[in-house]
């Protein structure tokens, strides 16, 4: 049973327009959200998050926004640039633990000159 | 500030082995786990420490052991290799609250 879903493997955007990347979850019990970002042969490394007490969370280019009553969050890129290609993994803390967390499966972000 | 350390970075190993994959934090956090991925399916959690002396079992257990004697270190087992645990293997550590730091990665096959 998948608890966070990222539908949409990967994604081709060109340089300077907007990149969005779509997570779903089912578990609402989930009350704060995390995106990593992972290049090839290295860890994920954070890159912004949200709690459920907010709607949007910005930070330079990007922004997330979480609509609790669909169970969805994006992630939005603008602009996009060469350096943003990379695998984007949506997480939550499992209700457990806080620092257990469950991942989706990761969308692939390719910019284009 | 070296952050979270796995080592090695690939290994191979026959059908049958054990081995231990390394992992070494230098930011006091009380938290470590250790997840594995594997294509389409994201990261998923093995085994986890919320702190010194303290261990459980994640999504992905079986197969795999660890232990935690000091706050730094946390050390991930495979008792018997088998080609199903071919996979890339993530430690990470963190605090209480707030996000997980990760390591550079364990790339291992098992042959």
């Amino acid at each position: 049973d998948q608890q966070v879903k990222q539908n949409s493997p990967s994604l081709s955007v060109q340089e300077g327009r907007i990149s969005i990347l779509n997570c779903d979850y089912t578990n609402s019990m989930f009350d704060y959200f995390l995106w990593y970002k992972k290049y090839p042969a290295e860890g994920p490394t954070f890159l912004i998050s949200i709690s459920s007490i907010k709607d949007k969370n910005e930070d330079g280019r990007f922004t997330v926004f979480l609509n609790k009553s669909a169970k969805h969050l994006s992630l939005h890129i603008v602009p996009s640039q060469p350096g943003d290609s990379a695998v984007y993994f949506c997480a939550a803390p499992d209700q457990q633990g806080a620092q257990k967390l469950v991942f989706g499966q990761g969308t692939r972000l390719t910019i284009n000159p | 500030n070296a952050g979270v350390t796995q080592t090695p970075k690939f290994q191979v190993l026959k059908t049958g082995q054990s081995m231990t994959l390394q992992c070494a934090q230098d930011m006091n956090h009380e938290y470590m786990s250790w997840y594995r991925q594997d294509p389409g399916m994201g990261l998923r959690l093995i085994h986890y420490s919320v702190g010194a002396g303290i261990t459980d079992q994640g999504e992905v257990p079986n197969g795999y052991n660890v232990s935690r004697s000091t706050t730094e270190d946390f050390p991930l087992r495979l008792l018997s290799a088998a080609p199903s645990q071919t996979s890339v293997y993530f430690c990470a550590s963190s605090y209480s609250t707030g996000e997980a730091f990760f390591g550079q990665g364990t790339r291992l096959t098992v042959v």
